[in-house]
């Protein structure tokens, strides 16, 4: 079957490092993404990782391990505006669906 | 158009009748997405179009729920019978072909059903 799994909440301080962890299952797969959401807000695309290793984008990186089903999104000097929910999703085999995570919602505090 | 449009983006409608979704994507994207989220949480998949055809429409919650695309450009959404269980907000995203290297989500369409 299909599966994805994030953490549901968490908190950092401005100007801290963060990194949100995402676990998948699946049978195809053709890449990885991370989209953020502001409260009310449409998603909006952050990083795409389809073969392992580290992407660098700015403050934010995105790291996949294929063979772990295993990636994550490093936040670097957080600033309030970053306080959003981050949203994991891979893009399955076959009909290239397109599968999110629920997301973790991601607090900064002062 | 610029980006990917929904309407309506507010829909209030009352328990049994029917309501159309309509999504435009980005001009030239081949794949459209519909997505659900309910208040707090993850985006939860509807159904997916390359061109005119939905080679997967595995995530329609029932039957009362329906989808087409015309003209590989605007989808509309319709739902029958609405179910106050039906209020969410229904994305639509656009991405220019089947790998989906990047999709672009419309604002939504916040459906309540009363």
């Amino acid at each position: 079957g299909q599966n994805i799994d994030q953490p549901t909440e968490m908190t950092a301080t401005e100007g801290a490092i963060v990194q949100i962890n995402c676990t998948y299952q699946t049978s195809g797969f053709n890449g990885l993404f991370w989209y953020q959401q502001h409260a009310g807000e449409a998603p909006t695309f952050l990083s795409y990782n389809v073969l392992d290793g580290l992407e660098e984008k700015g403050r934010f990186s995105s790291f996949l391990s294929r063979s772990k089903g295993y990636s994550y999104l490093l936040l670097k000097e957080l600033q309030m505006k970053d306080s959003a929910s981050y949203l994991c999703a891979f893009l399955s085999g076959g009909y290239n669906k397109l599968i999110f995570g629920a997301g973790t919602r991601l607090a900064v505090h002062p | 158009g610029a980006g990917v449009s929904q309407s309506p983006s507010n829909k209030v409608t009352e328990k049994g009748k029917d309501v159309e979704l309509r999504c435009d994507p980005i001009s030239g994207h081949t794949a459209l997405y519909w997505y659900r989220q309910s208040l707090g949480q993850g985006l939860e998949f509807l159904i997916y179009f390359q061109g005119n055809s939905a080679p997967d429409k595995s995530g329609l919650p029932s039957d009362r729920f329906s989808a087409e695309r015309t003209g590989g450009s605007v989808s509309t959404l319709t739902i029958q019978r609405t179910q106050q269980e039906d209020s969410a907000v229904y994305l639509c995203a656009s991405s220019l072909d089947w790998r989906n290297t990047e999709a672009f989500f419309g604002q939504g369409t916040r459906l309540t059903v009363v």
